[in-house]
């Protein structure tokens, strides 16, 4: 069974910039998440699908992140403009559904974003 | 705002030694209580525990929840080389299944 893809696998920008991260998830995984993790810190939720639809995007900093998944299968996560701040890996996890004991995430390799 | 909390942040020990890694937490309506293992990529799954005082166990790795007192501990026994990685305790809570992470404990066994 083929993992999470993700790319780029690194990426350096300028602040201000702009860039895009892209996602496929395990075949058949309804549910896709994003994550910021920023060195030392453990995996912070940006935003959740389930299918096309968003779940939770609380943590999502809306004035410069968006992310879409238009047909229920793969995803893009933005920035647009880029912050030094924003520097960190960005991860994408899938799960098959939203049920107890059936929400194992399965991770990507992530992308290393770094802001200069 | 739930919260996550392990301890130690980092632990070095010798090969052949047993670790134990804990994890406490604060959510509203808790779902499920995950271990991860990072190394220099994607956290990989170790362990998803649901219910209170069943052990769960996966070779030299084993894992217990206590809901009581809101915690998890992860031991290692037999430590190896291959076990140096970050560890990550993570907490599923809410209608939304939202998963909330630890810092991490990182570990390293020296030869």
């Amino acid at each position: 069974e083929a993992g999470v893809a993700q790319s780029p696998r690194y990426k350096i920008i300028e602040k201000r910039q702009s860039v895009a991260f892209w996602c496929n998830p395990i075949s058949g995984h309804a549910t896709l998440y994003w994550y910021q993790q920023i060195l030392g810190q453990g995996p912070k939720l940006l935003i959740q699908f389930q299918n096309n639809g968003v779940v939770d995007d609380s943590q999502l900093p809306k004035d410069r992140f968006s992310a879409e998944r238009l047909k229920g299968v793969d995803s893009t996560l933005k920035i647009q403009p880029a912050k030094l701040e924003d520097s960190a890996v960005y991860l994408c996890a899938s799960s098959f559904t939203l049920r107890v004991g059936k929400n194992e995430q399965y991770f990507g390799p992530g992308t290393r974003l770094t802001v200069t | 705002e739930d919260k996550v909390v392990q301890s130690p942040l980092s632990l070095v020990v010798h090969e052949g030694d047993t670790v134990t890694l804990n994890c406490s937490y604060e959510v509203t309506n808790f779902r499920s209580l995950l271990w991860y293992k990072q190394e220099k990529k994607a956290p990989t799954f170790l362990f998803m525990l649901t219910s209170s005082g069943i052990e769960k166990k996966s070779g030299r790795l084993s894992s217990i929840l206590d809901k009581k007192e809101l915690s998890s501990i992860l031991n290692i026994t037999a430590t190896q080389t291959g076990d140096s990685a970050i560890y990550l305790c993570a907490v599923e809570a809410g209608s939304n299944y939202k998963l909330t992470f630890g810092k991490g404990t990182l570990l390293t066994v020296n030869p």
